[in-house]
């Protein structure tokens, strides 16, 4: 199994510019998140799904917005992106009857933004 | 607002000292997590503590959750280099919301 896929791996992007960071997962779980992560720091919820058409804020979800029209795919939306965007940007997922229990991490997104 | 606080922040140590990592949670919750992730690779799950009391053992690392003192603590026992990683502990928030929230992190550093 392929688990929880991110895509791209790294990418520049200019003041302004938007881009969409893809998320696929092939464990048919119901609850998906994304987190940023800057340079030696925690981890920050930025959104999060419990299921198909459900979406939910994290912590920072100012600058970013989220779909979740199928179980697999949860992409994440930068518009107008900023210099404070930059960061390595996690996918992950969980199951479970009542909760996501341990995450199925991605590889990560690079993003820099000059 | 769910805040995980972890303590210390940084840990460097001597091989086959031992150390403890605190893990501070400020709402109800019976469930935490332990994570480690290593310089610049994703995270991958260490422990899953569901009920209180609840202790989990994996080699030289040992778990436990105190629900009551909202408490999680990470026990090293005779360190080793190849434990240096960054360990983060995560809360998640049962009621609907399904919040998952990870601590602050520590960079835990094994001197040989």
């Amino acid at each position: 199994n392929a688990g929880v896929t991110q895509t791209p791996k790294f990418r520049i992007l200019k003041i302004g510019q938007s881009m969409t960071l893809q998320c696929t997962q092939d464990m048919n779980h119901n609850y998906m998140y994304w987190y940023r992560q800057d340079p030696g720091m925690g981890l920050k919820l930025i959104y999060y799904s419990v299921g198909a058409g459900i979406t939910d804020k994290g912590e920072v979800p100012n600058g970013y917005n989220v779909s979740r029209s199928t179980t697999e795919d949860f992409p994440l939306r930068l518009e107008l992106a900023a210099p404070s965007q930059t960061s390595v940007y996690f996918c992950a997922s969980g199951t479970g009857r009542t909760g996501p229990s341990p995450l199925h991490f991605g590889n990560g997104t690079r993003l820099t933004v000059t | 607002e769910l805040k995980v606080e972890q303590n210390p922040l940084f840990l460097s140590m001597q091989e086959g000292k031992n150390y403890t990592i605190y893990c501070n949670y400020s709402t109800t919750s019976d469930r935490l997590y332990w994570y480690r992730q290593d310089p610049g690779k994703s995270l991958e799950s260490l422990f899953v503590l569901l009920s209180n009391g609840a202790v989990k053992q994996e080699g030289r690392l040992m778990a436990s959750l105190d629900t009551k003192a909202r408490l999680s603590t990470l026990h090293i026992t005779a360190a080793v280099h190849d434990l240096s990683a960054t360990y983060f502990c995560a809360v998640d928030v049962f009621g609907g919301t399904y919040k998952y929230i990870f601590g602050t992190g520590t960079r835990l550093k094994v001197l040989a």
